[in-house]
């Protein structure tokens, strides 16, 4: 098992850029999640998914997009790209269902907009 | 809405000896879930240890305990005979048992460690 994969591991964008980060999990895993962890700061919810075509917002949603068309993939969309964006961004994944299970994380992508 | 606080920006401690990290939360619900992370210089997110509230006995895992206060909201990370590899930022976060499984983080705390 790779567990959570995202690439690309880092990204620099211009102002106004587009790009979309790749998040894949192999656990068959139903939710996902995407988090974004500003400098010195804990993790923001940005979106999550709890199946295939079912996507709803977290806490930070405003300038991203996401999709879920199979269980494996949870991409994040930057459709134009603001210096307010530079972040680490971090996917997880979870089974759901069993009280106990923890949330599997990627190693984040470092994104900056300059 | 649920809030974790973690009111200690940065520790440290000398290696070997024990040292507490702080962290309170609000939360209207009975039932739930608390976390602590830890993230290392590579970024990676790694569960040190998760507490259960209905389980009124703190959780441990080796070096790495809890004290769980329910009434209080107090969630605090004991960790003992500190060594070098401890060093990280440490998260404080707190789920729902029901819904989404979504995850609220603190602020964090970086730990120190003095050889």
């Amino acid at each position: 098992n790779a567990g959570v994969t995202q690439t690309p591991k880092f990204r620099i964008l211009k102002i106004g850029q587009s790009m979309t980060l790749q998040c894949t999990q192999d656990m068959n895993h139903n939710y996902m999640y995407w988090y974004r962890q500003d400098p010195g700061m804990g993790l923001k919810l940005i979106y999550y998914s709890v199946g295939a075509g079912i996507t709803d917002k977290g806490e930070v949603p405003n300038g991203y997009n996401v999709s879920r068309s199979t269980t494996e993939d949870f991409p994040l969309r930057l459709e134009l790209a603001a210096p307010s964006q530079t972040s680490v961004y971090f996917c997880a994944s979870h089974t759901g269902g069993d009280r106990t299970n923890e949330q599997f994380f990627g190693p984040g992508t470092r994104l900056t907009v300059l | 809405a649920q809030t974790v606080t973690q009111s200690q920006p940065e520790m440290s401690v000398q290696e070997a000896e024990t040292v507490t990290l702080s962290c309170t939360y609000d939360t209207s619900e009975s039932d739930y879930y608390l976390f602590w992370y830890k993230q290392p210089p590579s970024r990676q997110m790694i569960l040190v240890i998760r507490q259960e509230a209905y389980k009124q006995q703190n959780a441990t895992e080796n070096r790495f305990s809890v004290n769980f206060q329910k009434a209080a909201k107090s969630f605090s990370l004991k960790i003992s005979d500190s060594q070098l590899g401890d060093a990280a930022m440490y998260f404080c976060a707190y789920r729902r048992v029901q819904g989404a499984q979504k995850l609220v983080f603190g602020q964090g705390t970086r730990l120190t460690i003095n050889p």
